[in-house]
């Protein structure tokens, strides 16, 4: 158990909705990462927060956002979901900003499918 | 750019023989490299790192992974291979273009199959 909390586990929805995923990082922990990984292209980095802010921005389309709230828990919006936004999200989490112990631990993820 | 590169999509091996999952990288400076694994329907649990030091690595569950500067790779090792060791590995490496952060950058994985 990493200790990076991740809700909901699974999601089905429709095209054109919207929808949020939450993350808890682990205690202590100020940075939260975004990652998106689907069969076609792995492992992509969308997003990163630390303690409130946004350090650092990847492929993220304009449709997604994220923020980071005073008690740290992120939650990723997505929305006008189309088929292609079906993947695995990963939240992830580090003590600092910069690189510190360097690795990432990483939630259990939320499998989104959208119908 | 800064990536790195897993060749194999699929790696096979015996229970009891020695495993190799490969993986290459280019980075501008020194490079900072990690090897994750996940087990179906689980998040990515972090194996080893590189920072500095001994080229040879050593992780959880008996994993190590040498570090070969002049072949900029990083290969993932075992030297007896279990069948609960089959899951997808990914290689990973910081991003060093930004000090603010401390992402990383993931190779496509290669699944590891260990048949009894």
């Amino acid at each position: 158990d990493s200790g990076v909390t991740q809700t909901p586990k699974h999601l089905i929805t429709a095209t054109g909705q919207r929808v949020t995923l939450r993350c808890s990082p682990r205690s202590g922990d100020l940075s939260v990462y975004w990652y998106q990984q689907s069969l076609d292209q792995g492992l992509q980095f969308l997003i990163q927060y630390y303690n409130g802010e946004e350090r650092a921005k990847g492929n993220i389309l304009e449709r997604f956002s994220a923020q980071q709230f005073p008690d740290l828990h992120s939650e990723l919006n997505l929305s006008s979901l189309e088929l292609g936004d079906s993947a695995l999200y990963f939240c992830a989490s580090s003590p600092t900003s910069g690189f510190g112990t360097g690795e990432l631990f990483f939630g259990e993820g939320s499998r989104l499918t959208v119908l | 750019a800064q990536s790195v590169a897993q060749p194999e999509d699929q790696v096979n091996v015996a229970e009891g023989n020695p495993l190799t999952v490969k993986c290459t990288y280019s980075v501008s400076g020194n490079p900072y490299l990690f090897w994750y694994v996940q087990y179906p329907n689980r998040g990515l649990q972090f194996l080893l790192k590189y920072i500095t030091g001994d080229n040879l690595v050593k992780g959880s569950y008996g994993f190590e992974a040498e570090f070969n500067k002049s072949q900029t790779s990083f290969h993932l090792k075992k030297p007896s291979a279990l069948v609960s060791d089959s899951a997808l590995y990914f290689c990973a490496v910081r991003d060093v273009r930004s000090s603010n952060t401390g992402k990383l950058i993931f190779g496509q994985g290669t699944t590891l199959q260990v048949k009894p």
